[in-house]
């Protein structure tokens, strides 16, 4: 069975400070790993995906996540905040077991303010 | 440019009224979704397909119905069974790929927002 968990609802943020939003996954087999930002009334843009290359993945607009399989964490992370970077986020994860393509189990979400 | 349209974007329904919401992709998507999100709770899965003539309920499968007659086009109705249908719906496509992967990357359209007045 597959879970992701993400820690905070709201995180508030100073522009040009870091950004940390936190998630933590569980999953029986190998999984991928993804974060989806969301402006309001918009879709779902995909910011970055691990899928059992480097642990470390960049993805767009400054973004990174690192995998920690020890911790079961795939936190995002950002090091200076814009105040375009105010929207929600969401961590997504997916099985890669043979033969399906692997349900997908979306996070609650994290709300992303962003003060100037 | 390939992408995801969901029409209409804002939608007035009344009780008692099904409605349709129409998805249509260019991306040569075997699979495609339906996904309804309520504040504070994420995206709910209400109905999949893999393939075309075929699809799978969701998490939260009553009171709506799909078809797949075309690759490209993944109508939803929202029927008056469903008790509270006021939502943001979300569609989404993802290729199947050979050998299927959970790695493949979904795609989301840009929304349809119901509200039963």
């Amino acid at each position: 069975a597959q879970s992701v968990t993400q820690l905070d609802s709201h995180v508030s943020v100073s522009e040009g400070t870091p950004v940390l939003l936190r998630c933590n996954y569980s999953s029986s087999y190998s999984p991928s790993l993804f974060w989806y930002v969301q402006h309001p009334n918009k879709g779902l843009q995909l910011l970055l995906k691990y899928t059992s290359a480097a642990t470390l993945v960049k993805g767009i607009n400054g973004f990174e996540a690192e995998f920690k399989k020890s911790e079961t964490s795939f936190h995002l992370t950002k090091p200076s905040a814009h105040m375009s970077d105010a929207a929600e986020y969401f961590c997504v994860v997916s099985g890669n077991y043979g033969g399906s393509q692997g349900n997908l189990i979306f996070g609650k979400g994290t709300k992303l303010s962003v003060k100037p | 440019d390939g992408g995801i349209t969901q029409s209409p974007k804002y939608l007035f329904r009344k009780e008692g009224q099904n409605v349709t919401l129409s998805c249509e992709q260019n991306l040569n998507h075997d699979a495609m979704y339906w996904y309804r999100q309520d504040p504070g709770q994420g995206l709910r899965l209400i109905y999949y397909s893999q393939i075309v003539n075929d699809f799978q309920k969701g998490d939260i499968a009553e009171g709506y119905s799909v078809s797949r007659e075309k690759k490209e086009s993944f109508p939803l109705t929202v029927t008056s069974a469903q008790k509270n249908p006021t939502a943001f719906y979300l569609c989404a496509s993802r290729p199947t790929g050979h050998p299927p992967s959970g790695a493949n990357v979904l795609t989301f359209g840009a929304g349809s927002r119901l509200t039963v007045l």
